[in-house]
């Protein structure tokens, strides 16, 4: 079946330090990778997406790119600002998008 | 807009009983989610509707668990005899449709209820 696995945390890093926070999953056929952030106290946000392999997804200085060879949708940011901190989710959908496979979260705490 | 709104945003509750969560989806997205994330691990799937049918309720983990969308708007997700095992947040999601391709299909996520039964 279908699941995702991403680092365990959480990851502390200094403001201005690059992040890399690693996701693989196992799919039975060609899923859309997620990447979803959740703030503290606030519900879950889309922060990226790629939807076939090569592609790259980025937003707010976020980047991560669906590596089919690898199965793998690692996220990345040049430097991290305190207000970064949060829990990650990586995440998969078969083309239906009816329904995720979220990994187990990653919490990311910034340090000033 | 309002987004999506889950009441309460906590319950606490007694081993044997009953509970009923509410979700209030964005306007007019036909499709709705429910999740559970249990403390420390990524959100689980549940159950998915379209419209006011259950579309795919596989994620149900057994027959106490059963929810309802009955003219296809707000839905209650409704917990028979509770468990300690029950304690999670449950989480609500809405999208515009249910397939097809992006941006259609972005879920949008409410808050959560967190459920402790003791």
């Amino acid at each position: 079946g279908d699941s995702v696995t991403q680092m365990e945390g959480p990851v502390t890093l200094s403001e201005e330090a690059f992040l890399t926070i690693n996701c693989t999953y196992t799919a039975t056929g060609y899923p859309s990778l997620f990447w979803y952030v959740q703030y503290p106290g606030e519900g879950l946000q889309l922060l990226l997406k790629a939807t076939k392999a090569d592609d790259k997804g980025s937003n707010k200085g976020f980047e991560a790119t669906y590596r089919k060879e690898t199965t793998s949708f690692h996220l990345e940011k040049g430097s991290v600002q305190v207000s970064d901190s949060a829990v990650y989710f990586c995440a998969l959908s078969e083309n239906n998008f009816n329904k995720f496979y979220f990994g187990s979260g990653t919490k990311l705490n910034v340090k000033p | 807009g309002a987004g999506v709104s889950q009441t309460p945003s906590n319950k606490v509750t007694e081993k044997g009983k009953y509970v009923e969560l509410r979700c209030d989806p964005i306007s007019g997205h036909t499709a709705l989610y429910w999740y559970r994330q249990s403390l420390g691990q990524g959100p689980e799937f549940l159950i998915y509707f379209q419209g006011t049918g259950a579309a795919d309720d596989s994620g149900l983990p057994n027959d106490r668990f059963f929810a309802v969308r009955p003219e296809g708007s707000v839905s209650t997700l409704k917990i028979q005899r509770t468990e300690r095992g029950d304690s999670a947040v449950y989480l609500c999601a809405s999208s515009p449709l249910a397939g097809g391709t992006l941006p259609y299909n972005e879920q949008f996520f409410g808050p959560g209820t967190r459920l402790t039964v003791l």
